[in-house]
């Protein structure tokens, strides 16, 4: 069974302090691990996809990293404008998206 | 930039009561999506549809779910017999391949 865990499942961090979340998966055949953001109330927004070990993808603070176990999205000193929950989620090949729990991120000031 | 619409935006209905979750993919998307989030735990596929048909459902979507594309536009969630459980945010998703879903920003619905 396709496996999603996050961690941590909650990190606080003050403006500038640079740090990662962790995204480990089980997934027979992997077609795709995503990032996504999500704020309170509202539906995901689409921040990177990965599709194979050793890629990475940078925006603006973020950068997202791909192994064949895990995925990391590094953020490069947060502003209080990145708190939100980043969900990561894996599809297989022919199957949908299996999303973790999320991590909440909270940037204080 | 291209948008998935969902209405309403917050639903609070009777159990027992049916209810249509509306949504409007982006124009030249062809697959769609629900989801649904619990409050507090994972998003969870329910169903997938592509070309007119259901293309895969999850465990969660038994006989009280149905979607349909009425009108080549929307995209809808009809739950028949809401129970308590029933409450969650509800999200359509959409994409024009298989991977890269833009999600819409979700229906609460409330089941009292």
């Amino acid at each position: 069974e396709d496996q999603v865990t996050q961690s941590p499942e909650a990190l606080r961090l003050q403006e500038g302090e640079s740090s990662s979340l962790n995204c480990s998966y089980t997934v027979s055949g992997l077609r795709g691990l995503f990032w996504y953001r999500q704020d309170p109330g509202k539906g995901p927004e689409f921040l990177f996809t990965l599709y194979s070990a050793g890629e990475e993808k940078e925006k603006e603070r973020l950068k997202a990293t791909l192994t064949k176990k895990e995925s990391f999205l590094h953020i490069t000193a947060p502003k209080p404008e990145d708190s939100a929950t980043y969900l990561c989620a894996v599809q297989a090949y022919g199957q949908n998206f299996v999303f973790g729990p999320g991590t909440r991120l909270s940037v204080l000031p | 930039e291209p948008e998935v619409t969902q209405t309403p935006s917050h639903q609070v209905t009777q159990m027992g009561q049916e209810v249509i979750l509306r949504c409007v993919p982006i124009s030249n998307h062809l697959y769609f999506y629900w989801y649904r989030q619990i409050l507090g735990q994972k998003v969870e596929f329910l169903v997938s549809f592509y070309n007119n048909e259901i293309s895969e459902k999850s465990e969660i979507f038994d006989d009280q779910f149905s979607v349909e594309r009425p009108d080549g536009s929307n995209f809808t969630l009809k739950i028949r017999s809401t129970k308590l459980e029933d409450s969650a945010m509800y999200f359509c998703a959409s994409a024009v391949g298989t991977s890269g879903y833009t999600f819409g920003s979700g229906t609460r619905l409330t089941v009292v």
